[in-house]
């Protein structure tokens, strides 16, 4: 596609459930990035990967948040045992560029998880 | 450690108005310096950027910022509003050294514009 693409748009589920967001890149983006985006925060920075490389992930807030890009295109972030503050709407962004560079990042839409 | 401040989180303007969002950042090294928009159910989008170079930078749909070091401020100016620039904005500084693919973000600033 054109753009990031980001699956589920809203996800809704129960605290300890296990949840898997994906993201599509553009195509040929070697750089992608997980952010989290409170309600009424600007986003926080998760993770980071140059291809299949996850050369950042020191802003996943637990062991429980976990990514993966295993072949260096379609990227997944996966919370397990869902707790309410997790509820946040998950965005995805990738770029052109690698880590050295300074291109723009084009954002997903973003996926919006409540957790009840 | 970096971070960015937003001054008001809800700025409104009439139609034809003067357009200014202001943003503050504190960072240890020189850094890069970004504006993204976020309109209604979509994705953030880029609307400038400061890297190096000139500080006066021009951006998409006639926003422009100015990046000042001694103020350590990079505010969002447009001369005149549109209803279609009604969105969030938001502000975000990333380490202009070894790390500038993370980007810190200030909380936004939601820009309403009256007819």
């Amino acid at each position: 596609g054109a753009g990031v693409s980001q699956s589920p748009r809203y996800k809704v589920a129960k605290r300890g459930q296990d949840v898997a967001l994906r993201c599509d890149p553009i195509s040929g983006h070697v750089s992608l990035f997980w952010y989290q985006q409170a309600l009424g925060q600007g986003p926080e920075f998760l993770t980071y990967f140059q291809n299949e490389a996850q050369l950042d992930k020191s802003g996943l807030p637990s062991d429980r948040f976990f990514a993966e890009r295993p072949e260096g295109s379609v990227s997944t972030l996966k919370i397990q045992r869902t707790q309410q503050e997790d509820s946040a709407v998950y965005l995805c962004a990738s770029s052109l560029a690698g880590a050295s560079g300074t291109g723009e990042l084009f954002f997903g839409e973003g996926s919006r998880l409540t957790v009840l | 450690a970096q971070s960015v401040t937003q001054l008001g989180s809800h700025v409104s303007v009439s139609e034809g108005a003067l357009v200014l969002l202001r943003c503050n950042y504190s960072s240890s090294v020189p850094p890069y310096l970004f504006w993204y928009v976020q309109y209604p159910n979509q994705g953030l989008q880029l609307l400038l950027k400061y890297t190096t170079g000139a500080t006066l930078v021009k951006g998409i749909n006639g926003f422009e910022a100015e990046f000042k070091k001694s103020e350590t401020s990079f505010h969002l100016t447009k001369p005149s509003a549109h209803m279609s620039d009604a969105a969030e904005y938001f502000c975000a500084v990333s380490d202009g050294g070894g790390s500038n693919y993370k980007l810190t973000f200030g909380k936004g600033t939601l820009l309403t514009v009256n007819p």
